[in-house]
């Protein structure tokens, strides 16, 4: 079966660090990626890691360990605009050329940022 | 390059109508991807084209529900018969040919649907 957990809420204070988890089961795996959405808008691409380890995108870094299954997405340095659902979604790829590429997504991370 | 775009923005219906929803993907993406998602709920797989053809089906894509891409570029995706459980936002998504190592998939601003 396919499972994503994620916490549903987070608080954090403008100016801190917060850390985003997500473990996952999957069928396949070809790759990890989180996305921002902001209430009613679209997901916006945040991050990717196929290898284990650490991928820093300025105050973005996102890292993996594919044998437990887990990723976090760490922001840095908050911003009130960085209030949004985080998406943490997982690429299912059975390895045909002709297959999709599709994501399968947890329900989001909805993480609000207090003055 | 604009972006992905889906029209309309919004779509109020009242059950058993149909329903239809565009997507135009970024020029020169040759995938193309439909997704649904609800109310505190992450993006649902429904279909997927590369090119113009239709590739992959969710199960949760039943037969009310028809999605086209007829020259590889725009698609649509036909509800016919709507129910209130379709009520939700239709998300399209477009991404570059090349290796799933290649592949990022872009977003756009979705067509939000409320069946009466």
């Amino acid at each position: 079966g396919q499972n994503i957990d994620q916490p549903t809420e987070m608080t954090a204070t403008e100016g801190a660090i917060v850390q985003i988890n997500c473990t996952y089961q999957t069928s396949g795996f070809n790759g990890l990626f989180w996305y921002q959405q902001h209430a009613g808008e679209a997901p916006t691409f945040l991050s990717y890691n196929v290898l284990d380890g650490l991928e820093e995108k300025g105050r973005f870094s996102s890292f993996l360990s594919r044998s437990k299954g887990y990723s976090y997405l760490l922001l840095k340095e908050l911003q009130m605009k960085d209030s949004a659902s985080y998406l943490c979604a997982v690429r299912d790829w059975p390895g045909r050329m002709d297959s999709s590429y599709k994501l399968i997504f947890g329900s989001g991370t909805r993480l609000l940022v207090r003055p | 390059d604009t972006g992905v775009s889906q029209d309309p923005r919004h779509k109020i219906t009242k059950r058993g109508q149909n329903v239809t929803f565009r997507c135009d993907p970024i020029s020169e993406h040759n995938r193309l991807y439909w997704y649904r998602q609800t109310l505190g709920q992450g993006p649902e797989f429904l279909t997927y084209f590369q090119n113009e053809a239709q590739l992959e089906k969710s199960r949760l894509l039943s037969d009310r529900f028809s999605a086209e891409r007829p020259k590889g570029s725009f698609s649509t995706l036909e509800i016919q018969r709507t129910e209130q459980g379709d009520s939700a936002m239709y998300l399209c998504a477009s991404s570059s040919p090349g290796p799933p190592r290649a592949d990022t998939q872009y977003f756009g601003p979705g067509t939000r649907l409320t069946v009466l």
